[in-house]
């Protein structure tokens, strides 16, 4: 089994870009995408991105995905920060039977 | 509307058993995999099961295996989990997560129904 290692916490003020990271331990994002999802407080997760770099209707532009060259990194880039976008990020990745999980960032909009 | 709602949840005894369902409305359940993702309380997220369209296709986690059983009725458009020889870290809320089949990522998430493993 592989994981995915994010940064505990990020942060940034009104405004300004922040990149949350997911590294993935073993294989790469060329063969199994990343998908990556908020969690408001008290609220239930949502998908903020899909296969790599696809952003749902709803989601504003201001969020991108990408993923390195190497394709062992993959990153959720949230730009014009606004308070509401203050949440739990998590990146999600699978293999042939499994989905895994990041264990999740915390975003602070000072 | 797309909807998904969990039922089934509770207070149990380690070594207790509980079975959750999960109502689909809104949508063909039966075009889709449905995964169980659960939530320890103050933790992240940890995928539990899926099953998918046609049940042809079931996983586990490891952490569940042996001890967790996935099924469906698609004519009920809806998903169950069986939970035996439950333990104190068995203790989250659960989620039903709906999957287009082969995308491997949920687009749909179910509130969460509460299950507690406790003597």
């Amino acid at each position: 089994k592989f994981m995915l290692t994010q940064p505990h916490s990020v942060s940034g003020s009104p405004g300004e870009t922040v990149t949350i990271s997911c590294t993935r331990s073993t294989g790469n994002f060329g063969n199994f995408s990343v998908h990556w999802y908020q969690q408001r407080p008290g609220s239930v997760p949502m998908v903020v991105m899909f296969f790599d770099d696809q952003r749902p209707s709803g989601v504003p532009d201001r969020f991108s995905g990408s993923v390195d060259s190497s394709a062992s990194s993959a990153s959720l880039i949230i730009s014009g920060l606004k308070t509401e976008d203050e949440a739990d990020y998590y990146c999600q990745s699978y293999d042939a039977s499994s989905w895994v999980f990041g264990g999740g960032t915390h975003l602070t909009v000072l | 509307e797309v909807q998904l709602v969990e039922s089934g949840g509770g207070l149990v005894k380690p070594g207790g058993s509980l079975r959750l369902s999960c109502a689909a409305s809104g949508f063909n359940l039966d075009e889709y995999t449905i995964n169980w993702v659960r939530q320890a309380p103050g933790k992240g997220l940890e995928w539990v099961s899926s099953i998918s369209s046609r049940s042809s296709y079931i996983f586990y986690a490891d952490s569940v295996k042996g001890r967790f059983t996935i099924s469906r009725d698609n004519a009920e458009s809806s998903v169950f989990l069986q939970m035996n020889s439950l333990r104190a870290e068995d203790t989250a809320r659960y989620y039903c997560v709906r999957e287009e089949d082969f995308s491997a990522y949920g687009d749909s998430w179910g509130p969460g129904i509460l299950v507690t493993v406790s003597s």
